[in-house]
This record gives structure tokens, sequence and C-alpha cells, in this order.
């Protein structure tokens, strides 16, 4: 089974800083989806990259992919307290449909 | 739209009992993917059906978990015993193929005393 390593686990900044998660790994996955996850509820898809070197945004996160496919950050521009909760990374092997997920970076945007 | 349909959302069990969770997908998903959450482990995938038919089991910890999906809208996992460290939160997730978008259900809690 392939890992990946997230940090920091844990992250608690104020509103309107900006933060970067990362997410590594050394074994290459065919794409990396980041996830997030509020209390009591499953993760919800934020995002899918599939090229090494990729960047997505959405609204204040911008996504990023390694160019060697091994590694993604997620950077979060101007935090709001609703961004608050537990953002996963997980990757797909390169040889079927599993995914692997990280341990976590529970994020905790105070006002 | 409703999404993917857990039952319980909370279960809480004796050691030794047989324990029944279940899972509706979404209509229409040909995948089904269980996973377990601990604070120790994170999300792990325990196995992953396409249509129906079951892919992926290598993550089932041992023979007392069984899955089973009999149609494609409906699908259990069971545990036979139930132990202390089976306690967690159980996910079923769907998706239109196995290398799709992943939808996760809301999980059920399970509590093993």
């Amino acid at each position: 089974t392939q890992l990946l390593e997230q940090s920091p686990q844990f992250l608690s900044i104020q509103e309107g800083e900006n933060l970067t998660v990362y997410c590594n790994s050394s074994s290459v996955f065919s794409s990396l989806q980041w996830y997030r996850q509020e209390p009591g509820e499953g993760p919800v898809l934020l995002v899918t990259v599939v090229t090494g070197g990729e960047v997505k945004k959405l609204k204040r996160l911008t996504f990023q992919f390694g160019d060697a496919r091994k590694d993604s950050s997620l950077h979060i521009t101007a935090a709001q307290p609703g961004d608050t909760g537990l953002y996963l990374c997980a990757g797909r092997e390169t040889s079927g449909s599993r995914l692997t997920f990280g341990e976590g970076t529970q994020l905790t945007v105070n006002p | 739209d409703a999404g993917v349909i857990q039952s319980p959302r909370h279960e809480v069990t004796e050691m030794g009992q047989e324990v029944t969770l279940r899972c509706k997908p979404i209509s229409g998903h040909n995948s089904l993917f269980w996973y377990r959450q601990t604070m120790m482990r994170g999300l792990e995938l325990l196995i992953y059906f396409n249509n129906n038919v079951p892919i992926d089991d290598s993550g089932m910890p041992e023979d007392r978990f069984s899955a089973k999906m009999p149609n494609a809208s409906f699908s259990t996992l069971k545990i036979q015993p139930s132990e202390p460290r089976d306690s967690a939160v159980y996910f079923c997730a769907s998706s239109w193929t196995g290398l799709g978008e992943q939808y996760f259900g809301p999980g059920t809690r399970l509590t093993v005393t």
C-alpha cells in the first residue's frame, strides 16, 4: 500500500491568515484528490489533479500537484471560519481504483 | 437528489455481538466502497465493489468482517463477532465508475463495549 503523509496534522489560525497544507509520498500516483470533512459527515471532494505540475484554483483555495506526481499542496488565502474542517488528500494508485488517504490536517480558523 | 444513505447512524453494541451496517448508493452508480475511519489509522479502504462484484477486499481486517452487495442499490458490512477495537466510523461511498469521484455517506459511528 502506498503511503501519504500530511503536514501539519493540526493547524489553528486567525481569520484572514494564509496557510499551506502538504501531502507527501515516496510513491507516484496517477491522480491526487483533496477532500474536506466536517464533523458528523463524510468527506466531500474539493478537487482532482492529474498532471504533474498542475495547478487548480477554487476561489481562495489553490491546489498543486508535484512535477513527479508524488506530492501535493493546498494553499488557502485569507482563511475564514467557514474553512474549518478536516482536509484529506488521497492518491489514486497507478495500478487500479484504490484511493490511499493521508491522515488529514485538522484546520481551525478562529474569528 | 438523495446522496449515499447509511444506516444506522450510530450503533452501540457489546463485544461478541453481530453488527450489520447498511448502505444505499446513489442511483446509477456502479462502484461502491466501504471505509473505516479512526483517529489512529485515518481513513482506510476495507472493500470495493464494481457492478455488485467484490473487486478488492484486501483491506478487510480479518474473517470477522464480511461484505455483500446483493443488488445495485444495497450493500451490507457485517462484523461477527464484534470487538472493542472495531469501534470506528464506517463510511460507504459510491461512484459512477471505479475511477470516478466518490460520494461519501454520512457514516455509521460504531461503539463496541
